[in-house]
């Protein structure tokens, strides 16, 4: 099963919400990535997770939230979002070899569109 | 700030055609060169990892070679087909866990 779920496909929140984007990997993998594209933009990395700890925060505005509550899943909790951060947000999965020198693939799920009114 | 272009942004081919695009980015720092391929509406998909200068790579009709000291990558498809049409996602793996994306070319190929 090499399949990255992602939950749910769309979403439209306003800004007051809080909503929850769910990801789900079943291959084993250790790593854990959580990404954003806005359109014709390349998708640009938010977190990462390692073996379930926040390894990598790209100065990510403190309303979005990660969370890792076991190796094969991952969260992003959203609240008091702006209309700017509507986009597609992608998680994706790796195995975490150090030893890979950067050879190791990422395996994604298909995203979530977010519109935010 | 690391940036990786890819190039061109939108491509059109003819069914049968061959066709190539380019990817560009900072040869220091360099780890390793990922492809993928994007369908709408679907997951990116991992085509190839390069990452020794000179690497050729090939699966089925596609293609891709790599040249780190000049920092760019080559990918081709030849005989494209309809079912080739997507985007074609270049990423530097600049360290750990550090992926920098290119912005994909779009390929559309016509029956």
């Amino acid at each position: 099963d090499t399949e990255v779920t992602q939950t749910p496909k769309h979403l439209v929140m306003g800004m007051t919400n809080k909503k929850s984007l769910k990801c789900e990997q079943h291959m084993g993998h250790r790593a854990m990535y959580w990404y954003k594209q806005k359109a014709k933009k390349p998708p640009e990395l938010m977190f990462v997770y390692s073996y379930e700890k926040l390894s990598i925060n790209e100065s990510v505005p403190s309303r979005f939230s990660p969370e890792c509550p076991n190796s094969s899943l991952l969260n992003l909790h959203l609240h008091a979002l702006q209309p700017e951060d509507s986009a597609l947000y992608l998680c994706a999965s790796s195995q975490d070899n150090r030893l890979a020198g950067g050879r190791e693939t990422q395996y994604f799920g298909p995203g979530t569109r977010l519109l935010v009114l | 700030i690391l940036n990786v272009e890819q190039s061109p942004q939108s491509l059109h081919v003819q069914e049968g055609d061959s066709t190539n695009f380019t990817c560009s980015f900072p040869s220091s720092n360099f780890y390793a060169l990922h492809w993928y391929r994007w369908e709408t509406a679907k997951s990116p998909e991992a085509l190839f990892v390069m990452t020794l200068n000179g690497d050729e790579k090939k699966k089925g009709r596609i293609s891709a070679t790599l040249n780190t000291k000049e920092g760019y990558s080559y990918l081709y498809i030849k005989g494209s087909q309809p079912e080739d049409s997507a985007t074609y996602l270049c990423a530097l793996h600049s360290g750990t866990y550090k992926y920098i994306f290119g912005t994909g070319t779009r390929l559309k190929v016509l029956a």
